[in-house]
């Protein structure tokens, strides 16, 4: 079985460009995330996804992040304009729908530079 | 709010020396989950163990054992026997159970094992 997948696996970019990063889920997990780790800190979550619908986007720094899940399968994650303070590993995770304490899935992480 | 303290941001051992990472978090639910990842440098994260806040048995896993202590919200990981291979970041995370179907972890901030053959 495949695991989380996540494309592309590094991207360098300049100031004030556009960025798509995108993560396959482990087929069937309707619940999927998106974290970042930003230099060194914590692993910070930024929203959640239940099948197409965002279940919690609380930790979405601001406007210029927008998340998408078409069909309730991959998702897409933007950065429009990305600035300096948006470089980090973006980790992508998956997990069944039901039950408590449900075991995410991550996958290798994008590792995005904003020069 | 929830928080994850991973005091230890770097440790190094010897080969075959027993280590271990601590973790210690904060949390107002009483239905909680913590869980402990690992990060090797291929970068993905791994799935190590959960547990839920009402099971306080510690557990062993062949080297890796963890002790998980309500009374200090401490749940911390030890490694016997460390091999290189264990080389890694390692990250301790919450969630909560109250909120069904939305369980976002809080991570720690993670502590780099190496261990010098």
């Amino acid at each position: 079985e495949a695991g989380v997948t996540q494309f592309p696996s590094h991207s360098v970019i300049e100031k004030g460009q556009t960025v798509t990063l995108r993560c396959d889920p482990i087929s069937g997990h309707d619940n999927l995330y998106w974290y970042r780790r930003v230099m060194g800190k914590e692993i910070k979550f930024l929203l959640h996804f239940v099948k197409e619908s965002k279940q919690d986007e609380s930790g979405m720094p601001n406007n210029r992040f927008l998340a998408e899940r078409t069909g309730g399968t991959y998702s897409t994650l933007k950065v429009q304009p990305a600035e300096l303070e948006d470089s980090g590993v973006y980790f992508c995770a998956s997990s069944q729908w039901g039950g408590s304490g449900n075991e995410q899935f991550f996958g290798p992480g994008t590792r995005l530079t904003v020069l | 709010a929830q928080k994850v303290t991973q005091a230890q941001t770097e440790i190094s051992v010897v080969e075959k020396e027993d280590v271990t990472l601590d973790c210690v978090y904060e949390t107002r639910d009483t239905t909680y989950y913590l869980f402990w990842y690992k990060q090797p440098p291929s970068g993905e994260l791994v799935f190590l163990i959960r547990r839920n806040s009402f099971d306080e048995q510690n557990e062993i896993s062949g080297r890796y054992s963890w002790n998980f202590q309500k009374s200090t919200s401490s749940f911390n990981f030890t490694i016997t026997a460390s091999q290189v291979v264990d080389s890694a970041v390692y990250f301790c995370a919450l969630s909560e159970g109250r909120n069904f179907g939305n369980e976002k972890l809080t991570f720690g901030t993670g502590t780099r094992l190496t261990i010098i053959p």
